[in-house]
């Protein structure tokens, strides 16, 4: 069974630029989650969804966004740049939001 | 808010056990895990054990939960070179995969 997969791998963005970063979740898995890894910071959470719909949110400025399709594939979007995006961005899933929280092997951010 | 706490560094020798300890502030917490992380790496599912438990074993691993004193720890036994990462220690909290992780504890293991 095919892990969760998270593309690209690597990105290089300058401030201002917009960028998004796209997940598949583990199949049959209908929820997605999305964290930020930074040294500073450590693990935080961006949000969570399922069946397209947002049901929980961190504490992070509205230029962070995201979707889920239909098909629980989810994307999140980051506008407007700035250094301070500079991370490894996780995703994660799950059945249904329960106790397995799998995680995919990140898009590392690099903003100039 | 809640917090998650646990030390940053663990040398052990290979063969013996590790115990990475780690701390939470919020008792309504349901489920607490833990998780590695290897260079360049996402984060791996070791384990994770239901707040109503004390303890959970699962082949090297065993899981030990002190409700009470809000403490977690986990044992690795007969530790390998391959057990070298950074272990997070995280806490369910919110709903919905909203987890609080530990800043993570790098284990180093020598010969």
């Amino acid at each position: 069974k095919a892990g969760v997969t998270q593309t690209p791998r690597y990105l290089i963005k300058t401030r201002g630029q917009q960028v998004t970063l796209s997940c598949s979740p583990i199949s049959g898995h209908r929820s997605v989650s999305w964290y930020q890894q930074t040294p500073g910071q450590g693990l935080q959470f961006l949000f969570e969804y399922f069946s397209e719909t947002q049901r929980n949110k961190g504490n992070f400025p509205g230029r962070f966004s995201g979707r889920q399709f239909s098909n629980s594939r989810s994307e999140m979007n980051v506008s407007t740049l700035e250094l301070g995006d500079s991370a490894l961005y996780l995703c994660a899933s799950s059945l249904a939001g329960d106790e397995k929280l799998f995680f995919g092997s990140g898009t590392q951010l690099s903003v100039l | 808010g809640e917090d998650v706490e646990q030390s940053l560094f663990l040398s052990v020798r290979e063969g013996d056990s590790s115990v990475i300890n780690c701390t939470y502030t919020d008792s309504s917490s349901t489920y607490l895990y833990w998780y590695k992380q290897e260079p360049g790496a996402g984060l791996q599912l070791l384990t994770y054990i239901f707040s109503n438990m004390d303890m959970k074993q699962d082949q090297r691993l065993t899981v030990l939960l002190n409700k009470k004193d809000k403490h977690l720890s986990l044992r690795i036994a007969d530790t390998q070179t391959g057990d070298s990462a950074i272990y997070f220690c995280a806490a369910d909290w919110g709903g919905y995969n909203k987890l609080i992780f530990g800043a993570g504890t790098r284990l180093a293991v020598h010969p």
